[in-house]
């Protein structure tokens, strides 16, 4: 069973727009939310990443959101640029292993110009 | 610094046979670890390593096997290959993060995509 569920598989916005994708865990014991970004033919790259003592980080035009008690978190890409077109993943690490990690099923965005 | 090297990049294989996959890193990173990636499936952990020596179970190990023979080799084998292994494979290398301390970053090589027929 998916221990990270990740949405929606596919996303279509126009340059500019803000896309949101968003995962659910349900195994208390991760603590460590990374997003990692992967352009066709390459491997993933982290991206931006996250601990569950903030609510909230931005880098550049990148923010992760956090809610713990829903046991959620979302990617959210401002001013969004056809650049931006990759498949995204989710993914979570428990303190106890903390270089384990488990990944959701990806997210494949396409930016219109 | 090259990172994180992948060979092949592209292999067929026949149902039965056997072969490695090669990854290398030049970083010094005592972690290193093999996912394979499936549509819809998201990165699966097959084997990953802490150091020279140690090597553990991921969530997807049956069918393959790995060693650790120097801190910048972790290779793959298949041994009897099957359809079922036809996947892109990701070798991931980092400094190893102890329990508690927040991990640090993951770099992955390029893949190798694998097809068995």
């Amino acid at each position: 069973q998916q221990q990270v569920k990740q949405s929606p598989q596919s996303l279509i916005v126009q340059k500019g727009g803000i896309p949101i994708i968003n995962c659910a865990y349900e195994n208390t014991a991760f603590d460590y939310f990374p997003w990692y970004q992967q352009f066709p033919g390459k491997g993933p790259a982290l991206l931006i990443a996250i601990r569950p003592d903030v609510s909230e980080k931005k880098e550049g035009r990148f923010t992760i959101s956090f809610n713990k008690s829903a046991k959620q978190f979302s990617l959210h890409i401002m001013d969004s640029q056809p650049g931006d077109s990759a498949t995204y993943f989710c993914a979570a690490s428990e303190k106890s292993s903390g270089d384990k990690l488990t990944f959701g099923t990806g997210t494949r965005l396409a930016v219109r110009p | 610094n090259a990172g994180v090297t992948q060979t092949p990049k592209f292999q067929v294989l026949k149902t039965g046979q056997s072969m490695t996959l090669q990854c290398a890193q030049d970083m010094n990173h005592e972690y290193m670890s093999w996912y394979r990636q499936d549509p819809g499936m998201g990165l699966r952990l097959i084997h990953y390593s802490v150091g020279a020596g140690i090597t553990d179970q991921g969530e997807v190990p049956n069918g393959y096997n790995v060693s650790r023979s120097t801190t910048e080799d972790f290779p793959l084998r298949l041994l009897s290959a099957a359809p079922s292994q036809t996947s892109v494979y990701f070798c991931a290398s980092s400094r190893y993060t102890p329990p508690g301390e927040p991990p640090y970053e993951q770099y992955f090589g390029p893949g190798t995509r694998l097809t068995v027929t």
